[in-house]
Order: C-alpha cells, then sequence, then structure tokens
C-alpha cells in the first residue's frame, strides 16, 4: 500500500479563480491519477499524471481547465482553472503501486465554489 | 452509459440484517476491486478479485467475482452501524490499466 497526503484539505473559493491541489506519496510510483467526485456520485477520472510528460486526460477533462504537474515520482499537483460553482467537488488523488490494478487514495480535497 | 452497473444505489437496515450488493458489466474484467469511503475521507481498498469463481472473505464481508468476470457481488452478514458508508467496485479491463468505477451504493445501518 501507500500513505497518500493531500493539500488543503478543504477550501472555499469565489469564482473565477483558481486553486492549486497538492498530493504527496510516501514512496515512488509509477501511476498516479486525480479524480473528481461530485456530490453523492461516484468517482470520474480526471487524468493520468505522467512523470516527465504531460498529463493524459479523459474525455470531458481539458488541460486549460485541470492543468497538472508531475515533477517526480512522489509529488503531483492539480489546478482548477477559473472556477465556476459547478467545479464544487471532492478531487482525489490516487498512486497505482503497480500489483493487481490497487489503487490507493488520498483524504481528498473538498472545494467549495461561491 | 456507465460501463459498470451497480445496484441498489441506496440501502437502509436495520442492524443484524444481511445485504447484497452487485455490480454487473458486459465487459470483461482482468480484476475487480471493492472500496467503502465515509465521509470525509477517500476511498480505502477492502478487497480484489482477480480469478473467475473467486470467493474472498474479509470477517463478515464476502466477495465473489463471477465466472466469467463480468460480475461481483458483495454480501454482508449480519451488519453493523460501524458499516455504514459509500461502497464503490471497480473493474479493470487489462493490467496496469485504469480503473472504471460503479455509480456506488450508499449503506446505512440503523442500530
Amino acid at each position: 500500500s501507500a500513505v497518500i497526503s493531500q493539500k488543503p484539505s478543504r477550501d472555499i473559493c469565489q469564482r473565477g479563480t483558481s486553486l492549486t491541489i497538492q498530493c504527496q506519496v510516501d514512496s515512488q510510483v509509477t501511476m498516479m491519477f486525480w479524480y473528481r467526485q461530485q456530490p453523492g456520485q461516484s468517482l470520474t477520472l480526471i487524468a493520468t499524471a505522467n512523470q516527465g510528460s504531460e498529463a493524459t486526460y479523459e474525455s470531458g477533462f481539458v488541460i486549460d481547465k485541470f492543468p497538472i504537474s508531475r515533477p517526480n515520482l512522489t509529488f503531483s499537483t492539480l489546478t482548477v482553472s477559473n472556477m465556476s460553482p459547478e467545479d464544487s467537488s471532492i478531487y482525489l488523488c490516487s498512486v497505482y503501486p503497480g500489483t493487481n490494478n490497487e489503487q490507493f487514495f488520498g483524504p481528498g480535497t473538498r472545494l467549495t465554489v461561491l | 452509459t456507465q460501463l459498470l452497473e451497480q445496484s441498489p444505489q441506496f440501502l437502509s437496515i436495520q442492524e443484524g440484517e444481511n445485504l447484497t450488493v452487485y455490480c454487473n458489466s458486459s465487459s470483461v474484467f482482468s480484476s475487480l476491486q471493492w472500496y467503502r469511503q465515509e465521509p470525509g475521507e477517500g476511498p480505502v481498498l477492502l478487497v480484489t478479485v482477480v480469478t473467475g469463481g473467486e470467493v474472498k472473505k474479509l470477517k463478515r464481508l464476502t466477495f465473489q467475482f463471477g465466472d466469467a468476470r463480468k460480475d461481483s457481488s458483495l454480501h454482508i452478514t449480519a451488519a453493523q452501524p460501524g458499516d455504514t458508508g459509500l461502497y464503490l467496485c471497480a473493474g479493470a479491463r487489462n493490467a496496469g490499466n485504469m480503473l472504471t468505477f460503479g455509480g456506488g451504493t450508499r449503506l446505512m445501518v440503523k442500530p
């Protein structure tokens, strides 16, 4: 398994601003992912954060809105840009250490956009 | 279209009752995971099943992977209030591939 921390744990932001969420892992992992979980919903994959190259985005998510950095094998950031109330969600990072497709999740960042 | 259909979406039961949550798909998965998520936390991995027909037990929880690896079930015996949470199934089509999550089952166990 892996121990994952996220910062901030929650934030309340004004529309039009941007927020950067940090994800730190206690060990080196090749694959890191960012998910969105809207209120009362399941998880939707935003993108795969690739170390040393651009993130791979899922349908419906674009780099301009959700820029991602992955400077090394233990850290990644997700920025939610030009926020609107529709971006209010829990944002989760996860890691795949490489066994049986098992992913381990951070505690999430609860974002509220006013 | 949800690749993984999870049912029921909501379940409210009394302590001591049994329940089963289903996760169904028309696609074959190389592995399937079950997670539980409590409010304010990320999903926590409960179990991974990889072999068709596999059954795994975790205390009062029994997980089964369908013979054709297209479906799975989670059975809880004598549910307790501590079992309350959001249960998520997630499947991977290929080894090392991304996970597809089911819609989730929100379970409430009343004392």
